[in-house]
């Protein structure tokens, strides 16, 4: 069974660019979940979608957001960078509520900011 | 506002040693996950611990949650040199089922030494 994937895995960009991560779950998992990880900040939660719709959200502002497409593939935006986003983003896919509680994270997308 | 508090922080051993990481939560959750991340790698999942006095092992480490006390503990038996990672605790707040948004520590650090 693959696992979840994420794309692209490494990215360099310039400050006030814009910039859209993409997950794919594992095959039957409709939740995904997006996390930030920094060395200062450490592992911090973005956003988590299930069936489209974002259940629930992390506190960060409005430029990052997100979406979950019908085959529950999801991706993230950030716009505006700043040199503050440089972070190895991750995103983890579950089953859905009452499902499963185990949680799979991606390889993960390295996102330089310059 | 949910607070994991890992400690150590940062832990050298020897190879053989016993020792016990601490992971204490400051509001009531229903979930408590041990992941493991080696050095430019992702997470991967180690336990979920659902229950008050739940224990689960996996060769070496072994992980117990205390939820009147907020406290979960992964224990190291006999380390070896593989072990070498960094191990991080992350808690939901009670969501009524369901994947949510974790709440990391800080992680520990472990360096195991011949």
């Amino acid at each position: 069974k693959a696992g979840v994937t994420q794309t692209p895995r490494y990215l360099i960009k310039t400050r006030g660019q814009q910039v859209t991560l993409s997950c794919s779950p594992i095959s039957g998992h409709r939740s995904v979940s997006w996390y930030q990880q920094t060395p200062g900040q450490g592992l911090q939660f973005l956003f988590e979608y299930f069936s489209e719709t974002q259940r629930n959200k992390g506190n960060f502002p409005g430029r990052f957001s997100g979406r979950q497409f019908s085959n529950s593939r999801s991706e993230m935006n950030v716009s505006t960078l700043e040199l503050g986003d440089s972070a190895l983003y991750l995103c983890a896919s579950s089953l859905g509520p009452g499902k499963s509680y185990e949680q799979y994270f991606g390889p993960g997308t390295r996102l330089t900011v310059t | 506002e949910l607070k994991v508090e890992q400690n150590p922080l940062f832990l050298s051993m020897q190879e053989g040693k016993n020792y016990t990481i601490y992971c204490n939560y400051s509001t009531t959750s229903d979930r408590l996950y041990w992941y493991r991340q080696d050095p430019g790698k992702s997470l991967e999942s180690l336990f979920v611990l659902l229950s008050n006095g739940a224990v689960k092992q996996e060769g070496r480490l072994m992980a117990s949650l205390d939820t009147k006390a907020r406290l979960s503990t992964l224990h190291i038996t006999a380390a070896v040199h593989d072990l070498s990672a960094t191990y991080f605790c992350a808690v939901v707040l009670n969501s009524g089922g369901g994947a949510d948004g974790l709440t990391f520590g800080k992680g520990t650090h472990l360096i195991i030494q011949p």
